[in-house]
């Protein structure tokens, strides 16, 4: 296994366009979360998935933001509309049974110009 | 507000002695503990963690303190080597671990010079 696969690694965008984001876990995970990391901050939740069902979504996601996971392997996540303040590490980690055993992907930065 | 504070925005120390991460926390619902290592252009990686039942938890050269009554924990890596050089970010969640979301700090910079 490869590790959390994480496409694109890079995405540059205008402002207004949407983009979709992939992430491919550890094939025996489970559980599967989305981060935010912008410059000088540590990671934001965003969302989390057990197998196909999303658990917990933050504030932070607002309605322009869609994430799935169809079928319980890789997930989405979708930004509609994108504004500068998009822009940012989408980071990407997954694990069996919780946090010791999460694995983050890369991650696909962001900017919206 | 920060609910994880890692005061501390950067660090530099001499290979071979002590580095010392330190991380405060406010919410004390939170009683689970992780540091997480992070390289330029890598995901972070998981490091150690300590529950709230304990006060120390040891890993090698890495050990995290916990003093739940300060609410603040540290991360001791003795003897630091130049490959350490790296961010180091404190994370917190409420729970055993085993799901939810993780708070993370603003990390601090360790440089290990030789």
């Amino acid at each position: 296994d490869t590790g959390v696969s994480q496409n694109p690694r890079h995405k540059i965008t205008k402002r207004g366009q949407n983009v979709t984001f992939r992430c491919d876990p550890i094939s025996e995970h489970n559980r599967l979360y989305w981060y935010r990391q912008t410059l000088g901050q540590g990671p934001e939740f965003l969302t989390y998935f057990q197998n196909e069902a999303q658990l917990e979504k933050s504030r932070l996601l607002s309605d322009r933001f869609s994430a799935e996971r169809p079928k319980g392997s890789f997930s989405t996540l979708e930004i509609q509309r994108t504004e500068q303040g998009d822009s940012a590490m989408y980071l990407c980690a997954s694990s069996l049974e919780g946090w010791t055993e999460a694995f983050f992907g890369q991650g696909t930065r962001l900017t919206v110009v | 507000d920060q609910q994880v504070k890692q005061n501390s925005p950067s660090l530099s120390v001499q290979e071979g002695r002590i580095s010392i991460l330190n991380c405060d926390y406010t919410n004390s619902m939170f009683d689970y503990f992780l540091w997480y290592k992070k390289y330029p252009a890598e995901g972070p990686t998981f490091l150690i963690s300590i529950s709230s039942i304990k006060d120390k938890n040891e890993d090698g050269r890495f050990t995290v303190f916990l003093n739940k009554s300060a609410k603040h924990l540290s991360l001791h890596i003795v003897p630091s080597q130049p490959g350490d050089s790296a961010v180091y970010f404190c994370a917190a969640s409420a729970g055993d671990g085993s799901q939810g979301n993780l708070i993370f700090g603003k990390g601090t910079k360790l440089s290990v010079k030789p």
